[in-house]
């Protein structure tokens, strides 16, 4: 059955250090891989998407970014963190298919703290 | 923004009731989902319903859509405590393609008092 991990599962970091957070995907091949960020009480945001090795969409621009070194690895980075990146934030996978569509897969999230 | 709302965004109910909550969207869609989001973990996939389709059932659960009026709604039965959680909304967004790019509700708060 396929899994998808994710860590650390919190963290807080002062205004200005460096991020990585890392989700894994076992069991399936070739997986979109997507990143959420969800504000207190809000909704998800889409921030990047990733439909192989090396290949990453960003939806909104911002301080972070996103890389896929290996098939079923997708990390979320920045260099200087700032307030605003404080949030929730989720991974998640889904089958690469066509227009129908299907269901994301979510890692149990990543609460990120900037002071 | 193409983010779909939901309402209401808080709901209060006794176990045993039934709990709907509603969803309007923007964009033409391929399909809807809604998912469930226990407080401070991941989101799980409820039920997925096609532009095609207009009632959905899974167990519990109830959906409906109408893409005329571009909004759907969700009905839990017979509720338990353990319903309590945050209940999300998802389109497509009507594209095509590999990805599968979901533009999630603002959630409906469900409380289920025991």
């Amino acid at each position: 059955s396929q899994t998808i991990h994710q860590w650390p599962a919190t963290l807080v970091q002062p205004v200005g250090s460096p991020l990585s957070l890392e989700c894994t995907v076992e069991g399936t091949s070739n997986p979109n891989l997507y990143w959420y960020r969800q504000a207190a009480g809000r909704g998800l945001q889409l921030l990047f998407y990733s439909v192989g090795i090396g290949q990453i969409s960003s939806e909104v621009p911002q301080n972070l970014s996103a890389s896929r070194p290996q098939d079923r690895q997708f990390i979320l980075s920045s260099k200087k963190l700032l307030l605003s990146d404080s949030g929730f934030y989720l991974c998640a996978w889904s089958v690469r298919q066509g227009a129908r569509g299907g269901e994301l897969f979510f890692g149990e999230g990543s609460r990120l703290t900037v002071l | 923004s193409q983010q779909g709302e939901e309402d209401p965004q808080a709901l209060s109910i006794q176990e045993g009731e039934n709990a709907t909550m509603n969803c309007s969207y923007k964009t033409s869609i391929n399909n809807l989902q809604w998912y469930r989001q226990n407080s401070g973990r991941g989101l799980v996939h409820l039920i997925l319903i096609r532009s095609n389709e207009r009632e959905k059932h899974s167990g519990r659960l109830r959906v409906t859509l109408d893409t005329s009026k571009k909004s759907s709604s969700l009905l839990i039965t017979a509720s338990r405590a353990a319903d309590t959680a945050s209940y999300f909304c998802a389109t497509d967004g009507g594209g095509g393609g590999a990805t599968n790019k979901l533009i999630f509700g603002t959630g409906t708060l469900l409380a289920v008092q025991p």
